[in-house]
């Protein structure tokens, strides 16, 4: 079965800290995408990014980054100079096939504290 | 301005007790998801509908039921049956269900606690 683990259940950092999440999965699937959320207080997930199987190439936006690393099964997450703002549950997600549509696979998420 | 909304955003119910929760969409979206969320966990699908007026259940369907009569609107029913209904409930939708790539967007969620 498809699975999505998040190993890190907390982090507390400093603000301005570097910080990297955690994300590995498993897939019999040849193509794939993986999905990263934040999930601040108020409780709604936001769409941070989504990458196909086929493409390893790492992602950086602004603070933001992500590592695709099909050989260990990983796609991990890290924020560079981490601010208070980024305080939230992260999760990590799978598309896996079901019937005619798809559906998310979620891990367990990553609850990050940034301390001022 | 497009997006998800649901209400309440807060609901509490008497044990014995149905109750709708709402998610309305305007971004024209076919497909729509209801997940529910547990302290300490991830998410786990309910129910979802890539079209008007049908739907299938989703991994914990046993308690739940869902209508789909408009493209964008996707009630989610808790009836009594459902024995541990307190959760922080989240609706979703992508343009569509069929490809893997469709990123799905989330609404501000609905906390259910029951007294």
């Amino acid at each position: 079965a498809q699975k999505v683990t998040q190993a890190q259940t907390e982090i507390s950092v400093v603000e301005k800290e570097d910080v990297t999440l955690d994300c590995v999965y498993e897939t019999r699937d040849t193509t794939y995408y993986l999905f990263w959320y934040k999930q601040p207080p108020s409780g709604e997930l936001v769409f941070l990014i989504r990458r196909n199987s086929f493409d390893e190439q790492n992602e950086i936006s602004g603070r933001y980054s992500w590592n695709f690393q099909k050989s260990t099964s990983s796609f991990n997450f890290t924020i560079t100079a981490s601010q208070v703002v980024d305080s939230a549950v992260y999760f990590c997600a799978l598309s896996e096939a079901m019937d005619s549509s798809y559906k998310l696979i979620f891990g367990s998420g990553t609850r990050l504290l940034v301390r001022p | 301005d497009g997006g998800i909304t649901q209400s309440p955003k807060y609901l509490f119910r008497k044990e014995g007790q149905n109750v709708t929760l709402s998610c309305e969409q305007n971004l024209n979206h076919d497909a729509m998801y209801w997940y529910r969320q547990d302290p300490g966990q991830g998410l786990r699908l309910i129910y979802y509908s890539q079209i008007v007026n049908d739907f299938q259940k989703g991994d914990i369907a046993e308690g739940y039921s869902v209508s789909r009569e408009k493209k964008e609107s996707f009630p989610l029913t808790v009836t009594s049956a459902q024995k541990n209904p307190t959760a922080f409930y989240l609706c979703a939708s992508s343009i569509v269900a069929s490809k893997s790539t469709d990123t799905q967007y989330f609404g501000p969620g609905t906390r259910l606690t029951v007294l």
